[in-house]
């Protein structure tokens, strides 16, 4: 069975510095990879995914994540800060045993990071 | 297109009733997904539908059970309530073409707040 990790469950950072919310996932095959982000009394939205291709996957709101394969790593990543991304973000693995028929949207998630940015 | 929504918002019900919830994917999106979230056990995965059949089923008791129309609209029910089904209830709906993801992203609707007290 697929699971993810997101090992930290707060992250601060100052407005204008990087950040990196580190997540890493177990799959039996091939790992397709998610980040969503929730705010207060919202459902999720989508950020990124990584399905193939290049490890650095960008996405929206300047938002992206390095995929590593031997670390199984999918770190979400962005430059400089925002006071308005703190949220709570959640990493997810799409279940990869539906993945080769191509059916099947279950989603295991991370137990979540809320991520504070302050002036 | 209008994203997902879901009825009611918030919703109070109490011990041993039973309560439905529904789900109104985006336009065209066959797939629709349903998933809790507390405070405990963060997002868990209930059930998935698809052309009005159940895909996959997540760990939860027969208790909870859902249904799809004609339309891709879904609803859930939960029968026989208890505290601990008091959540955030969350729809997600997706592209599919012949059963084949188009897209791999779900798209989530605001939830339903449900308190059982």
């Amino acid at each position: 069975a697929q699971s993810v990790a997101q090992p930290e469950d707060q992250v601060n950072v100052a407005e204008g510095n990087p950040l990196t919310v580190k997540c890493t996932y177990s799959v039996s095959g091939n790992p397709y990879l998610f980040w969503y982000v929730q705010y207060p009394n919202r459902g999720l939205q989508f950020l990124l995914k990584y399905i193939t291709g290049d490890n650095l996957v960008k996405g929206s709101y300047g938002f992206e994540a390095e995929f590593n394969k031997s670390q199984t790593s999918f770190h979400l990543k962005k430059p400089s800060a925002l006071v308005s991304d703190s949220a709570l973000y959640f990493c997810a693995v799409r279940d990869g045993e539906t993945r080769i028929t191509g059916g099947g949207n279950k989603l295991t998630f991370g137990t979540g990071t809320q991520l504070k940015v302050e002036l | 297109k209008a994203g997902v929504t879901q009825t009611p918002r918030y919703l109070i019900k109490t011990r041993g009733q039973q309560v439905t919830l529904s789900c109104s994917p985006i336009s065209g999106h066959r797939s629709v997904s349903w998933y809790q979230q507390t405070p405990g056990q963060g997002l868990q995965f209930l059930f998935e539908y698809f052309s009005e059949t159940q895909r996959n089923k997540g760990n939860f008791p027969g208790r909870f059970s859902g249904r799809q129309f004609s339309n891709s609209r879904s609803e859930m029910n939960v029968s026989t309530l208890e505290l601990g089904d008091s959540a955030l209830y969350l729809c997600a709906s997706s592209p599919q073409l012949a059963g084949v993801p188009l897209t791999y992203e779900q798209y989530f609707g605001p939830g339903t707040r449900l308190t059982v007290t």
